[in-house]
């Protein structure tokens, strides 16, 4: 079955430090998204990447697809108390031969002012 | 337009209880998920529906039950709450096929 994990689990990052978070699949990627939550909220779509080599950004997210479409990174500039969460990545499950999304465990960020 | 909306957004159960937990969309999104999310854990998939009429299992299906008699309703059923149903869970909707999910807000529920 495929599985996503995510690196680091966790992070603890000062107020306007870079940061990068991973996540990297067992079988070759074919849509790729990445959400955040916040403590007691539904989880809020930031991205999605389908090409290998795509990169997208959004203010200060900049999230990336591999060319060998296995691993994905979601890298933030200037980190802010705004950022603080916690981040997951999605997938189609084998390549969208199903309608289902698998989901890493998520990276759980701080950011200390 | 509201989205996704989940009512009760918390709820405490005693075990062997039942309770319908509500999901309700109005972007007319064909697929429908439930999730739960345990603490520290990624999102688990319980059932999803691909239109009005038909419902699958997802990965934990055990001890849940779903319907969907409309396109704007998919609600959860706990048949006998156990502690280990003890979790957040979310409803989210997808347009089409390589579009992103949309999620609810989520319900706490705990099982003593």
């Amino acid at each position: 079955s495929q599985e996503l994990e995510q690196s680091p689990q966790s992070l603890i990052v000062q107020e306007g430090k870079n940061l990068t978070i991973n996540c990297t699949s067992s079988k070759t990627l074919y849509g790729l998204y990445w959400y955040k939550q916040k403590y007691g909220e539904g989880l809020i779509f930031l991205m999605m990447l389908q090409k290998g080599g795509e990169e997208k950004s959004h203010e200060k997210i900049t999230a990336k697809l591999d060319e060998k479409k296995q691993q994905s990174s979601l890298h933030i500039t200037a980190s802010q108390p705004s950022h603080a969460g916690i981040y997951l990545c999605g997938a189609d499950q084998y390549g969208g031969a199903t309608n289902k999304l698998i989901f890493g465990t998520g990276t759980l960020l701080a950011v200390q002012p | 337009n509201a989205g996704v909306t989940q009512t009760p957004k918390f709820r405490i159960l005693k075990i062997g209880q039942s309770m319908t937990l509500q999901c309700t969309q109005d972007m007319n999104h064909n697929y429908m998920y439930w999730y739960r999310q345990d603490p520290g854990m990624g999102l688990k998939l319980i059932y999803y529906s691909v239109g009005a009429g038909i419902t699958d299992k997802g990965e934990v299906p055990n001890g849940y039950n779903v319907s969907r008699s409309t396109t704007e309703d998919f609600p959860l059923r706990l048949e006998l709450a156990a502690p280990s149903q003890t979790s957040v869970y979310f409803c989210a909707t997808r347009g089409a096929h390589g579009d992103t999910q949309y999620f609810g807000p989520g319900t706490r529920l705990t099982v003593l």
